[in-house]
């Protein structure tokens, strides 16, 4: 167990819908990053929040946005969904707002969604 | 750009068979480098890691060394078992931006007993 706990574990729902994914960091870490893994292209990296900051930003479509709240969870929504989003997302969180000195990402178990 | 370059899977190997699995980088400057895998229906888990070149990162039986000279950090196992079956992912996060950690394609490996 991570410690990094995401919900919902799977959803299902269809094209031009919009959804929220939620993660929950450790206790203690201050950054979340968020990752979409599809068969075709890998592991993404989307977005990444520091203490309620957004830090960095990768691959992510203007469709989809993120934010972290106080008390350091963050949420992802996607929204006019598209067939070619089904993927599964991860989130993952670190103490430090880089990774460098540890190297170490503490990943949930992923929220799989598939848009039908 | 930075970026990982890892060995197309799957690779499906026999009990206690020696294991390999290439990773090279592209990175300004000296990145650090990781192996991290993925177990059916887990997250990613750190396995090992290099910081500096010519440094070894060693856990569970998994090896790699930094290789500068060949821009390069492959996995071994001398002898596999069937619970190494997983998703195994190369990393590097560039110094240039701590933030962000970028990893390779993946490589699934399935272990035959």
């Amino acid at each position: 167990d991570s410690g990094v706990t995401q919900t919902p574990k799977h959803l299902i729902t269809a094209t031009g819908q919009r959804v929220t994914l939620r993660c929950s960091p450790r206790s203690g870490d201050l950054s979340v990053y968020w990752y979409q893994q599809s068969l075709d292209q890998g592991l993404q990296f989307l977005i990444q929040y520091y203490n309620g900051e957004e830090r960095a930003k990768g691959n992510i479509l203007e469709r989809f946005s993120a934010q972290q709240f106080p008390d350091l969870h963050s949420e992802l929504n996607l929204s006019s969904l598209e067939l070619g989003d089904s993927a599964l997302y991860f989130c993952a969180s670190s103490v430090v707002n880089g990774v460098s000195n540890t190297g170490e990402l503490f990943f949930g178990e992923g929220s799989r969604l598939t848009v039908l | 750009g930075d970026s990982v370059t890892q060995m197309e899977g799957p690779v499906t190997l026999s009990e206690e068979a020696f294991l390999t699995i290439n990773c090279t980088y592209t990175a300004t400057g000296y990145p650090s480098l990781f192996w991290y895998v993925q177990y059916p229906g887990e997250g990613l888990q750190l396995l090992l890691k290099a910081t500096k070149a010519d440094d070894k990162g060693s856990n569970k039986g998994f090896e790699a060394t930094y290789r500068k000279e060949t821009t390069s950090f492959h996995l071994e196992k001398g002898s596999v078992q069937v619970s190494d079956s997983a998703v195994y992912f190369c990393a590097l996060i560039p110094r240039s931006s701590a933030s962000k950690i970028i990893f390779g394609s993946g490589t699934r490996l399935s272990i035959r007993p």
